[in-house]
């Protein structure tokens, strides 16, 4: 059972358009959702995360619009330049106890800004 | 600087033998988990670790163990390596002091098994 989906697996933007990758989730235990991007041959970094207490977390270009009522979130990319090309996951997570959080990770989007 | 090691970066074993995979971090986390990633399945987690002496399963743990002797290193083993372990593996660790939310993935073994 697949307890979070990411759509599209695959996008492609002008550089200065807006990326936009969304994702639903299933168990609304899960209280923390964070994105994390992936460049070629690299580990995964956090990029942007947020809580279901508030319904929008913008960092720089980076936008997360959270809705707790349809259990969906997605990761907004403003003015997107060929640098933010890379793989990004969504994840949720919920608090497994003293302060230990296990993360369950969508299937990815590969994004291709092109000049 | 503070970081997280993977060793070795790419490694080629035939089936059947045993492989071990190792992850180093100096941050003094207490959590360390293991995932595999696969074109179409994302990042799935294999075992994870809340501290010393304590290792648990995650959604893909057949075929795989880990042990925890100490802080710092969360090694991976394959008992009996398998054409289906073929795979990119990460490794990856929180601050339970810091509320465990964030993870810092290292830089990832490609496994080939033949």
């Amino acid at each position: 059972q697949q307890q979070v989906k990411q759509s599209p697996q695959s996008l492609i933007v002008q550089k200065g358009g807006i990326s936009i990758i969304n994702c639903a989730y299933e168990n609304t235990a899960f209280d923390y959702f964070p994105w994390y991007q992936q460049f070629p041959g690299k580990g995964p970094a956090l990029l942007i995360a947020i809580r279901p207490d508030v319904s929008e977390k913008k960092e720089g270009r980076f936008t997360i619009s959270f809705n707790k009522s349809a259990k969906q979130f997605s990761l907004h990319i403003m003015d997107s330049q060929p640098g933010d090309s890379a793989t990004y996951f969504c994840a949720a997570s919920m608090d497994s106890g003293a302060g230990s959080y296990q993360l369950t990770f969508g299937k990815g989007t590969k994004l291709s800004v092109i000049p | 600087d503070a970081e997280i090691t993977q060793s070795p970066r790419h490694k080629i074993t035939e089936t059947g033998r045993q492989v071990t995979l190792a992850c180093h971090q100096t941050w003094n986390h207490n959590n360390m988990f293991w995932y595999r990633q696969d074109l179409g399945h994302g990042l799935r987690l294999i075992h994870y670790s809340y501290g010393v002496q304590d290792t648990n399963k995650g959604e893909v743990s057949d075929g795989y163990s880990v042990s925890r002797s100490n802080t710092e290193d969360l090694p991976l083993t394959l008992e009996s390596a398998a054409s289906s372990q073929t795979s990119v593996y990460f490794c990856a660790s929180s601050d339970s002091g810091q509320g465990g939310y964030e993870q810092y993935f290292g830089p990832g073994t490609r496994l080939t098994v033949t």
